[in-house]
């Protein structure tokens, strides 16, 4: 199967401060890469999506980088807030493969008030 | 809500009980997936219904068994479950090559057996 990583499995930042949450992906021929959000006690909720041939997106508060060449994936979170701790994960889908997605195993962001 | 309700939301059972997990998708999608979800793990594929085909996995043990009545609803039914099954189960539906925004999740169903 694929490998999805995380750089680092918790991540604690202050309030106000800006996050960035680091996932490696080891397939080249994954084209589409989606990061979610899951808080406590909920399901993973979508927070935004990034296609190969882009290498950032922007949402409110929210950026994605992808970086191809060292196939990197990187979330920025600007002017964090207590909302926003959860576990984050990223995703990858493969060519060829429908619509299955390959799971991180999360990275745990807590934001100190 | 999410568009995806999964009942219960807590379950404990025996060892020897059997058990359904519902989902339930409002949102039009034509597939609908199990995840397992445990501790420091990523989340694991069960089960996927695609275009109301049903893709197993062939790793997942048959004391879950999954069932699709129609592309609204899904079911997973549990018999004779291990303590190693405790875990979130998700469910999740998509709408096959569109091509954007992944999976919808539920709340999950958390279930502890003893």
């Amino acid at each position: 199967g694929e490998s999805v990583g995380l750089h680092l499995p918790t991540l604690s930042v202050q309030e106000g401060d800006n996050s960035i949450i680091n996932c490696a992906y080891s397939n080249s021929a994954s084209d589409y890469f989606i990061w979610y959000k899951q808080e406590s006690g909920k399901g993973p909720q979508f927070i935004i999506d990034i296609r190969s041939n882009m290498d950032k997106r922007q949402g409110q508060r929210v950026t994605v980088l992808l970086n191809k060449t060292v196939k990197h994936l990187s979330l920025q979170i600007a002017a964090t807030q207590p909302g926003d701790s959860a576990v984050y994960f990223c995703a990858e889908s493969l060519k060829n493969t429908g619509n299955q997605f390959y799971f991180g195993t999360g990275t745990s962001l807590t934001v100190i008030p | 809500e999410t568009g995806v309700t999964q009942t219960p939301r807590h379950l404990v059972m025996g060892m020897t009980n059997k058990k359904s997990l519902k989902c339930e998708q409002h949102l039009g999608h034509n597939a609908m997936y199990w995840y397992k979800q445990s501790a420091k793990k990523p989340l694991e594929l069960m089960f996927v219904y695609s275009l109301e085909e049903r893709v197993e996995n062939n790793s997942v043990p048959s004391r879950f068994s999954p069932e699709c009545p129609n592309s609204s609803h899904l079911f997973l039914h549990l018999h004779t479950l291990q303590p190693e099954d405790s875990a979130l189960y998700l469910c999740a539906s998509s709408q096959l090559y569109r091509g954007d925004y992944g999976y919808t999740f539920g709340s999950g169903t958390r279930l502890t057996v003893v």
